[in-house]
This record gives structure tokens, sequence and C-alpha cells, in this order.
């Protein structure tokens, strides 16, 4: 089975600054992958990053960037250059091999909000 | 759009009662998976079919029943209602089994009210 925590349940960014969401997770599966997704007002759920565990290169995509620690079983999503838009509900998930593949499971999410 | 199709958007039913979620995957995706949101158990899996197949099973209750059919468009069956179903229901697709290679896309959801 796998865990993933989110400590942060709130976190507030000016626009246009940088932004760190941390999360933690815990499998005991050596083959896993490592997912962001943004829920905003609207509650569709949206990929933001993903990162294969056997890449030791962060993942990026455009203003978002991974912080991938696998000794220490952390992955933290920064966000550059915050803008309005990016204000959501974020979730970190992993997805482990073995008998728990096809199965995402989330932490319990970051608020981000973002003031102009 | 996402490319994948849940109905209803909004339910609202009372305890006891049974209600269908109907989702169709994007188009070529084979793996369709259900979740549930609620405020108090957060994003939980409940079941998962690849092709027609159930391929793997999470925190799904007796009470609810899902299959997947031919078209590969898939149902969640929630019977016996009681207050604590209310949750977002989404459904979510990939081409294969869930790997690093494809990704989840989700629908919107189905907003379930149990009064």
């Amino acid at each position: 089975a796998q865990t993933v925590t989110q400590s942060q349940p709130e976190m507030s960014v000016q626009e246009a600054e940088t932004v760190t969401l941390s999360c933690t997770y815990d499998t005991s599966e050596s083959d896993y992958y490592l997912f962001w997704y943004k829920q905003p007002p609207s509650r569709q759920m949206i990929l933001v990053i993903r990162q294969e565990a056997y890449k030791q290169q962060n993942a990026t995509e455009n203003r978002f960037s991974v912080n991938f620690q696998k000794a220490a079983k952390s992955f933290s999503l920064k966000i550059s250059d915050s803008q309005l838009g990016d204000a959501a509900m974020y979730f970190c998930a992993v997805n482990a091999g073995g008998t728990s593949y096809g199965k995402l499971t989330f932490g319990q999410g970051t608020i981000l909000t973002v003031h102009p | 759009d996402s490319g994948v199709t849940q109905t209803p958007k909004h339910l609202i039913t009372a305890t006891g009662q049974r209600v269908t979620l109907r989702c169709s995957p994007r188009s070529g995706d084979l793996s369709v998976y259900w979740y549930q949101q609620s405020l108090d158990q957060g994003l939980q899996f409940l079941i998962q079919y690849y092709n027609g197949e159930e391929r793997a099973k999470g925190n799904i209750l007796e009470r609810f029943s899902a299959q997947q059919f031919p078209d590969l468009h898939s149902e969640l069956n929630l019977s016996s209602l009681e207050l604590g179903d209310s949750a977002l229901y989404f459904c979510a697709s990939s081409v294969g089994l869930l790997s690093g290679a494809n990704v989840l896309t989700f629908g919107a959801g189905s907003r379930l009210t149990v009064l």
C-alpha cells in the first residue's frame, strides 16, 4: 500500500512570485510514478506534471517544476511567476506498480491562493 | 473539455434510493477509473476497468457496483444510499494501464447529494 502526505492545508503567494508545495509519500514498490494534479473551482482535475521514479532528472513543465528526492520520498512542486489562474487545490499522487498498479493514491490537497 | 464525459453533473436523491452514474471515456482509452471525493475522505480510488474487465479494486462499498460495457462506457451503481455517500464522483480514463507513459484524464465529475 502507498500513502501520500501533504502537510500544508493552505498556501498563499503574491502574483509573479514563487511558491513551493510539499508532498511526501511512502511505497514499498521500486517502480512507481508521481503526479501533481490541480483542481480549480470548476472541480475539473487537471494534470500539472508527472515524474517517473526511475528518472533522476526533475520534471519541468513551463512554470511548474518538481524537486524529487527519492531517498527522502519527497516530491515538491514549485510554481514560478505565479498567476491568478494558478489558484486551485493541488493534489500530489502516487501510482505504484505491482498489485497496486492502476490505483492512484492522492494526498489531502493544498489550497493555493494567489494574491494580485 | 477533457474528452471524458460524465452524466449527470448533479444529482439529488433520498436515503435508501439507487442511482447510476455514467461515464464515456476519451476516444481510444481502454481503461476507466472511478474515484470518490468527499470532505472527510478526500479522493479515494473505487474501481478500475480495462477493456471490459475489472482490473483493480479500492475502497468500494458492497452497496456500490460498476461495469464497463463493450463500447467502453462505464456505469457506477450506488444503492441503498446513505447521507455519507454524498460526494463528487469522478470518472477518469487512460489509454492502457496506468503508468508514467499514459496518465489519467478526468471527467468533470458527478455531484451526488443524498438528503
